[in-house]
């Protein structure tokens, strides 16, 4: 079992609607939990983090972590044909500078 | 916001011939830097964890020996790929952070390696 699962998709949604993107991972030890936005041959950007369990959100992006179960989400309200890209979900055990374990990522199509 | 850069974006080169590939910090010091592969459709792969003015830590299975690293000042750590391969074609990517702290890597725009 990977330590980090995420559906590659491909997830395609009309413009304005709200797009769920969600990951599993296995080892309760994570505590922090990054989501980052990947247009295609750039690299990762940073969207938003979160420690531990919650909620948190940022303009039209809310991201989720549900320890107990061990599964983190993030929504996208209003979706735009902009925010069509690749989105990765990353964990990491420590809140100092240790490399990130990232999940496939989901390719996301919002069409206008 | 911090500016990692990495260099070239995009390379093809002769299978056995070596490629360097350059992952700098634009305005931060980084005594630590990243270097991670990913292959089509797959995640981020953590390759080695690049150290100023020390060796290199490498991920296991991957080959020291072909994947030298080199951190020579606190802004610059080099990936060169040595004797290339058609399966060593891959999008390289670095990372870093200003501040150490995990919620701040910033990563490079990513190098794509095509071996022929």
């Amino acid at each position: 079992q990977k330590e980090v699962e995420q559906d590659p998709g491909p997830l395609s949604v009309p413009e304005g609607a709200i797009v769920s993107l969600n990951c599993t991972y296995s080892n309760s030890a994570f505590q922090y939990f990054m989501w980052y936005r990947q247009y295609s041959r750039k690299g990762p950007e940073l969207l938003m983090y979160t420690y531990s369990s919650g909620n948190k959100e940022d303009g039209r992006f809310t991201a989720q972590v549900d320890k107990s179960s061990k599964y983190i989400s993030l929504f996208i309200r209003d979706s735009q044909p902009s925010d069509s890209a690749t989105y990765l979900c990353a964990m990491s055990y420590l809140s100092g500078n240790t490399p990130l374990v990232f999940g496939k990522g989901t390719r996301l199509s919002v069409i206008a | 916001g911090a500016v990692v850069s990495q260099h070239p974006s995009w390379v093809i080169c002769k299978s056995g011939t070596s490629v360097k590939i350059e992952c700098r910090s634009l305005d931060f010091q980084a005594t630590t830097m990243f270097w991670y592969r990913q292959f089509p459709k797959q995640s981020l792969m953590l390759m080695a964890t690049s150290n100023e003015g020390s060796k290199a830590t490498y991920e296991q299975g991957v080959e020291k020996d072909k994947f030298l690293i080199n951190h020579a000042s606190l802004t610059l750590s080099t990936l060169t790929v040595t004797s290339a391969h058609p399966e060593d074609s891959s999008f390289y990517i670095c990372s870093a952070s200003p501040q150490g702290l995990v919620t701040e890597a910033f990563f490079g725009q990513g190098t794509r390696l095509t071996v022929v």
